[in-house]
C-alpha cells in the first residue's frame, strides 16, 4: 500500500525567505505526483502536476521536482509572501498497471508566512 | 459550471439523521473521486466512479455510507445514521481521463458536523 510522508507539517517563516517542502513516498511504480494548496475552510486547488518522465515542473514562484527512483518530491517557494500562507499537500497517483485508480494523499505541510 | 460544484457548502446533522451530499463535477468528466478529510489530515479516499460505474468504494467505512452516479455526471455521498466519527470535510474531485492522469480539480468540500 502506498504510503505518502510530507516534512515538515508545520513551518512558520518570515516573508522573502526561500522555503522547500519534501514529499516522500514509498512505492515508486507511479504515474503522477501532484502538488495542492488548501486554504483554511476551502477545497483543493491544483498547484504543480509531475507526470513520472519528468523531474520537475515550474509555474511563477513554486517549483516542483521529482526524483521517482528514490521516492521523494519537493515544492519550491522563492521568496516567499504572507498569501503563500496555506496547507500544501501532494498527492501520488499509481501506475495503471498497478490496476489501481486511487491517488494517496499526504497529511499535508501547515505553512505560515508573517510579514 | 466551470469548476466542481459542492452542496451543501455545511450540512449540521443531529446523531442518527440521514444526510445527502451532493457533487457536480465539471462537464464531460469522466472520473469522480469522493474523499473525506478529518481536521489536520490529509484527504482519505472513500470511492470512485468511472461514467457511471463505482470501481472502487474500498474507502468507504462502513456500510452506512453508500454513493451513487446514475448517469455518469451528478454524483451523490449519503450517510445514513450519522455518528460523530464521520464529522469531516467531504471533498469531490473529477478528472477527465481515467483516473487522473491528467489534472484534477477539486470541489469547495461539505464540511459535515454531526451534534
Amino acid at each position: 500500500k502506498q504510503e505518502v510522508t510530507q516534512i515538515p507539517a508545520a513551518l512558520s517563516v518570515p516573508e522573502g525567505e526561500n522555503l522547500v517542502l519534501n514529499c516522500s513516498f514509498t512505492d515508486s511504480a507511479i504515474y503522477n505526483l501532484q502538488w495542492f494548496r488548501q486554504d483554511p475552510g476551502k477545497g483543493l486547488t491544483s498547484l504543480l502536476l509531475i507526470q513520472s518522465s519528468q523531474r520537475e515542473q515550474t509555474s511563477g514562484r513554486l517549483n516542483a521536482s521529482l526524483d521517482k527512483s528514490s521516492g521523494r518530491s519537493t515544492l519550491y517557494i522563492a521568496a516567499s509572501q504572507p498569501g503563500d500562507s496555506a496547507t500544501y499537500l501532494c498527492a501520488v497517483h499509481p501506475a495503471p498497471s498497478g490496476g489501481s485508480y486511487i491517488p494517496t494523499f499526504g497529511r499535508g505541510t501547515s505553512l505560515i508566512v508573517h510579514p | 459550471g466551470a469548476g466542481v460544484s459542492q452542496s451543501p457548502r455545511y450540512k449540521v446533522a443531529k446523531r442518527g439523521q440521514d444526510v445527502a451530499l451532493r457533487c457536480d463535477p465539471i462537464s464531460g468528466h469522466v472520473s469522480l473521486f469522493w474523499y473525506q478529510q478529518a481536521l489536520g489530515q490529509g484527504p482519505e479516499f472513500l470511492t470512485y466512479f468511472q461514467n457511471e460505474a463505482q470501481l472502487d468504494k474500498s474507502g468507504l467505512p462502513s456500510d452506512r455510507f453508500f454513493a451513487e452516479r446514475p448517469e455518469g455526471s451528478v454524483s451523490t455521498l449519503k450517510i445514513q445514521r450519522t455518528q460523530q466519527e464521520d464529522s469531516a470535510v467531504y471533498l469531490c474531485a473529477s478528472s477527465v481521463n481515467r483516473g487522473w492522469g491528467t489534472e484534477a480539480f477539486f470541489g469547495q468540500g461539505t464540511r459535515l458536523t454531526v451534534v
